[in-house]
């Protein structure tokens, strides 16, 4: 069945880079992808990666895909503490998101 | 720009009662779904609406029901709340079977 994977939390310190892991299951998945949710706030969309590509760069966000061993990744660099928030990576699969249960990321000053 | 509208933010209810939460969306966006959001869970989907005439059952399904009333509206029912119905729910759109979803501010539920 889908599932995804997230470790739980992430502590850093201000400057550092971070990076965020996920595993998924659905090798047909076409995009791969990381929303971002702040307190209080829905989830927004941070960045995604098209399943034929092995890496993204957006400014200080970079995606890894490791599509055989079905890991990706999110690399946050000279990581702010307004990165601090929920970070979820989701696998897309026949009109359905399927969401990991998110890495809460502390950015500690 | 409203985007994605749900109501209520806030309800408390007792163990029986039935509610529906509302959503709205203005970006003319064909698929919606109701997600729930619990502690170390993540976001699991209820129900979603492809297009507008079809619903379909996501991950958990039971306890709710939905209703796609119009292109921008999608509702979940609660018929009879439980406390495991606790939660926070978001609703959700996207333009065409894309992962680009855009969400709610959510509504958070409590059940006693």
């Amino acid at each position: 069945g889908e599932d995804v994977e997230q470790s739980l939390f992430l502590s850093v310190r201000e400057g550092d880079s971070s990076v965020i892991n996920c595993t998924y299951t659905d090798s047909s998945s076409t995009y791969l992808y990381w929303y971002k949710q702040e307190p209080g706030a829905g989830l927004q969309l941070l960045t995604y990666i098209f399943s034929n590509m092995d890496m993204k760069q957006d400014q200080r966000l970079t995606v890894l895909l490791n599509k055989k061993d079905k890991h990706l990744s999110l690399r946050i660099a000279d990581t702010q503490t307004g990165d601090s928030a929920i970070y979820f990576c989701a696998e897309h699969s026949s009109y359905k998101l399927i969401f990991g249960s998110g890495t809460r990321l502390l950015v500690r000053p | 720009n409203a985007g994605v509208t749900q109501t209520p933010k806030f309800q408390v209810l007792k163990t029986g009662q039935s509610m529906t939460l509302q959503c709205a969306q203005d970006m003319n966006h064909n698929s919606m779904y109701w997600y729930r959001q619990d502690p170390g869970m993540g976001l699991r989907l209820i129900y979603y609406s492809a297009s507008e005439g079809t619903t379909d059952k996501g991950e958990v399904p039971n306890g709710y029901n939905v209703s796609r009333l119009n292109k921008r509206e999608f509702s979940l029912r609660l018929e009879s709340a439980a406390p495991s119905q606790t939660s926070v729910y978001f609703c959700a759109s996207t333009r065409t079977n894309t992962g680009e979803l855009f969400f709610g501010e959510g509504s958070r539920l409590t059940v006693l």
